[in-house]
């Protein structure tokens, strides 16, 4: 079993859908990331957190802790946020290295 | 900010050629990342620095790979002899803790990566 698991795999929906990506991981913590990597390759951070929740425009992550989950959800969908969806966690102890989700690949349709 | 700069973009050589990527991190960022994403394991990290010492090398898979950083704004993957197995798209990525009230760090910034075809 990996120790971040991502759902669903695949995720088609039609422009103004509310999207929801799911993170479940199996170990202690000290952050959890979400990452955006566009068709051409290109990998972004989107958010980075370890409780709560955080906003950005159209997008949302939350997480809990005691569960072990985190969510990355999309109001408004829009073809432009076609891309995968990448769950990573950093371990605890301040440690730097990221263990990486499988990714989830989004598809907004017109 | 110019972001991360890795070179080249795209790199195809035969197996058994040795394959030099290169990545320029974020200026003021201590920590250095070398990751790498095949369809079938997805992201992987290599190897990553501190203040260009390396820190965790245990995702280097083999001899074959090694990875130096020789200065603040310069880091090598190299890889010798390639094998067909070794094609992949190499990322680098930068980063740093910044401190206010406790300790935090910035997000990883990634580079472009360097997609790597050995034949």
């Amino acid at each position: 079993k990996n120790e971040v698991e991502q759902s669903p795999q695949n995720l088609t929906a039609q422009e103004g859908e509310f999207i929801t990506i799911n993170c479940s991981y199996s170990v202690g913590i000290s952050a959890l990331h979400w990452l955006q990597q566009h068709p051409g390759g290109g990998i972004v951070s989107l958010f980075m957190l370890s409780s709560g929740k955080k906003k950005h425009g159209r997008l949302i992550a939350t997480i809990n802790i005691q569960e072990k989950h985190s969510s990355l959800h999309i109001t408004a969908s829009h073809p432009r946020d076609s891309a995968v969806y990448i769950c990573a966690v950093r371990g605890r102890q301040g440690a730097q290295k990221l263990v990486f989700g499988q990714g989830t690949r989004l598809t907004i349709n017109p | 900010d110019a972001g991360v700069i890795q070179s080249p973009r795209h790199e195809v050589t035969e197996m058994g050629q040795e394959v030099t990527l290169r990545c320029k991190p974020i200026s003021g960022h201590d920590y250095l990342f070398w990751y790498r994403q095949t369809m079938m394991r997805g992201l992987e990290l290599l190897i990553y620095f501190n203040n260009n010492v390396p820190i965790d090398d245990s995702g280097m898979p083999e001899d074959r790979f090694s990875a130096k950083m020789p200065n603040a704004s310069f880091s090598t993957l190299k890889i010798q002899p390639s094998e067909p197995r070794d094609s992949a798209v190499y990322f680098c990525a930068s980063s740093t803790r910044v401190s206010g009230g406790g300790l935090d760090w910035q997000p990883q910034h990634f580079g472009d990566g360097t997609r790597l075809s050995i034949l």
